[in-house]
């Protein structure tokens, strides 16, 4: 049972404009949603993330939406750049335990020149 | 800031090998994850230490799979008898204890290719 769901593999967006990456979630014991971005032949890098209770966290050209009652999150960046091109990976932290970090598939985004 | 460091950075071996691999967190943390990650999946959590203690294990973690954090510094994921099924991307993350959102910073990750 996949809890963090990112359903697009795949992204291609032009330098300059806004990247939308989406995220749904099945699991209401989140209390952290978080962004990380990943190069080939290196570790997640964190980018942004969000608490439950919150609806919207900007960091510069980043900014996360969450819709709870939707089980949806998602990431916008704008403008984007070149350096931007890499995979997003949605994780959802659990509440309990070890609030180990649930992560969706990953969706690969390109930006083109 | 040295970061998490992860070694080796790739490790390949032959079926029935056994293998061992290192993680050394960020200095300050107490909390250390241990994540695989298959080609095309996100990474899949497989262990967790608060300081040296062993709290909660994933069900994906084989009897042949032993982790460790001796000290509560570094640790080590040690897979006996390997199979080709444990070819994955092997990460670990740290994290404190106390703050927001409490994010876990990733090493590299070891590389394993098992033939």
């Amino acid at each position: 049972d996949q809890q963090v769901k990112q359903n697009s593999p795949s992204l291609s967006v032009q330098e300059g404009r806004i990247s939308i990456l989406n995220c749904d979630y099945t699991n209401s014991m989140f209390d952290y949603f978080l962004w990380y971005k990943k190069y080939p032949a290196e570790g997640p890098t964190f980018l942004i993330s969000i608490s439950s209770i919150k609806d919207k966290n900007e960091d510069g050209r980043f900014t996360v939406f969450l819709n709870k009652s939707a089980k949806h999150l998602s990431l916008h960046i704008v403008p984007s750049q070149p350096g931007d091109s890499a995979v997003y990976f949605c994780a959802a932290r659990e509440i309990q335990g070890a609030q180990k970090l649930v992560f969706g598939q990953g969706t690969r985004l390109t930006i083109n020149p | 800031d040295t970061g998490v460091s992860q070694n080796p950075r790739h490790k390949i071996t032959k079926r029935g090998q056994n293998v061992t691999f290192r993680c050394d967190p960020i200095s300050e943390h107490n909390r250390l994850y241990w994540y695989r990650q298959t080609l095309g999946q996100g990474p899949e959590f497989l262990t967790y230490f608060q300081n040296e203690a062993q709290l909660e294990k994933s069900r994906l973690l084989s009897d042949r799979f032993s982790a460790e954090r001796p000290k509560g510094s570094f640790s080590t994921l040690e897979i006996q008898r390997t199979e080709q099924g444990d070819s994955a991307m092997y990460l670990c993350a740290s994290s404190r204890t106390s703050g927001a959102s409490n994010e876990q910073f990733f090493g590299p990750g070891t590389r394993l290719t098992v033939l």
